[in-house]
């Protein structure tokens, strides 16, 4: 049963657009949010992340938002770069249980056009 | 900085037979985990070493997987016999502490045959 869950296998935007990538989660429990950018052939390297005492974070180009209430939380990139185009993981843990445990969605492959 | 090493990076072998992966975490890192991504599935938790002590290993999927931290510096991830179903991506991880975020190696692609 899956706990993160990643509805939107790919997506595919145009160069200088918003890429909004979407992630849902079941458990309560889960407080801290991650977001994963993986290359082929590399491992999966942090992006950005956010606690559940905030609603929105962001760095540069990248802007996290949660909404607790339902669940979810959202990765949006503008404006969208060919470099950017990789699959991408969120991840959700619980700070107070066994906060090592990183529990990931399937992923989404992000293509940006030139 | 030396990020995680994961060694070979590729390995085919087959069903029957044993596969050792290595990880090299960074330096300094008391943190090691090791992860699997199963071909177009999440990526799932396997073991979570301190130092050279298994403080989690809940993901394992059985017990042909054995994994180990001698030293507490690199570890291995052995698979004896391997079947069809643990071909997919191993994936190892460092980190400080457990409120740092981790650093992912690049992962080894086990194919077994």
């Amino acid at each position: 049963d899956q706990q993160v869950k990643q509805n939107s296998p790919s997506l595919s935007v145009q160069e200088g657009r918003i890429s909004i990538l979407n992630c849902d989660y079941t458990n309560s429990m889960f407080d801290y949010f991650l977001w994963y950018k993986k290359y082929p052939a590399e491992g999966p390297t942090f992006l950005i992340s956010i606690s559940s005492i905030k609603d929105k974070n962001e760095d540069g180009r990248f802007t996290v938002f949660l909404n607790k209430s339902a669940k979810h939380l959202s990765l949006h990139i503008v404006p969208s770069q060919p470099g950017d185009s990789a699959v991408y993981f969120c991840a959700v843990k619980n700070s107070g249980g066994s906060n090592y445990k990183l529990t990931f969605g399937k992923g989404t492959l992000l293509t940006v056009n030139p | 900085e030396a990020g995680v090493t994961q060694f070979p990076s590729h390995s085919v072998i087959e069903k029957g037979q044993t596969v050792t992966l290595r990880c090299d975490p960074i330096s300094g890192h008391d943190n090691l985990y090791w992860y699997r991504r199963v071909m177009g599935k999440e990526i799932k938790f396997l073991l979570h070493f301190v130092k050279e002590s298994k403080q989690d290993e809940s993901g394992m999927p059985n017990n042909r997987f054995l994994a180990e931290r001698t030293g507490g510096t690199y570890s291995t991830l052995k698979v004896q016999p391997a079947e069809l179903e643990d071909s997919g991506v191993y994936f190892c991880a460092s980190s400080q502490g457990t409120d740092y975020g981790y650093t992912f190696g690049s992962g080894t692609r086990l194919t077994v045959v």
